[in-house]
């Protein structure tokens, strides 16, 4: 199973949106809802941001939003803070016979 | 507090077996999946395998298969990832966590350790 496709960098202003692109295939992200999104800061370990395309858990901002078109799912940080310069995961199900996949990575960094 | 807190960071050789742990607490250990996802510097998260506390079913990345073993005591709410003969490849973080299962589906990771950095080096 290959791994999701992710910009290796992002970036904007405070208070500007940005978005952040996951490819991958009519095996994964074509083809279910279960595609998550993770936040992790420098030496902390990653945390769930987005779940099932566009769920957000208890806590997250709703500055966060996620939403999936084709084979591509895309998450949305709106009103840019500082402290959302983090590194962002997106992973996706795929299938029964696959613990799923994740992307290789996005970097975020507020201007 | 719900929470895993894995075992500290470690220096080996290559062919030396190795063992982290993870030790988990606030919930039902035994009635939750856990596993292990790998992170390679500047290469995307690998799961490598989960577990059933409860009847010890497990299920493997192919990737990893082989490779290495996962367990995990219900009794002491502890998984382990065990290496028997470490290569410098294995060199990473490592990261135990709680996946979300529903009805057979693996759809997302509610719960993190803190990680574990394996270095394999001679």
């Amino acid at each position: 199973q290959s791994a999701l496709t992710q910009p290796p960098s992002a970036s904007g202003s405070p208070g500007q949106s940005v978005t952040i692109s996951c490819t991958g295939t009519s095996s994964d992200i074509g083809k279910y809802i279960y595609v998550s999104w993770y936040q992790q800061h420098p030496g902390k370990a990653p945390k769930l941001i987005i779940y099932e395309v566009s769920q957000r858990p208890s806590g997250v901002p709703d500055r966060f939003s996620g939403s999936k078109s084709g084979n591509t799912a895309s998450l949305t940080v709106s009103g840019l803070q500082a402290e959302d310069e983090a590194d962002y995961y997106c992973s996706s199900y795929a299938g029964s016979n696959s613990l799923g996949v994740f992307g290789g990575g996005t970097k975020l960094t507020v201007l | 507090e719900v929470q895993l807190v894995q075992s500290g960071a470690e220096v080996k050789k290559p062919g030396e077996s190795l063992e982290i742990s993870c030790r988990a607490s606030g919930y039902s250990f035994r009635n939750y999946w856990i596993g292990w996802v790998r992170q390679m510097p500047g290469r995307a998260l690998e799961w490598m395998g989960i577990i059933y506390p409860e009847s010890s079913d497990i299920t493997y990345n192919p990737s990893f298969e082989g490779q290495v073993s996962i367990s995990a005591d219900k009794f002491s709410a502890n998984a382990y990832l065990h290496w028997s003969s470490l290569k410098a490849s294995d060199t990473a973080l490592y990261y135990c966590v709680r996946p979300i299962v529903i009805q057979g589906l693996l759809i997302n990771i509610d719960l993190w350790g803190q990680g574990t950095l394996i270095t394999v080096s001679s």
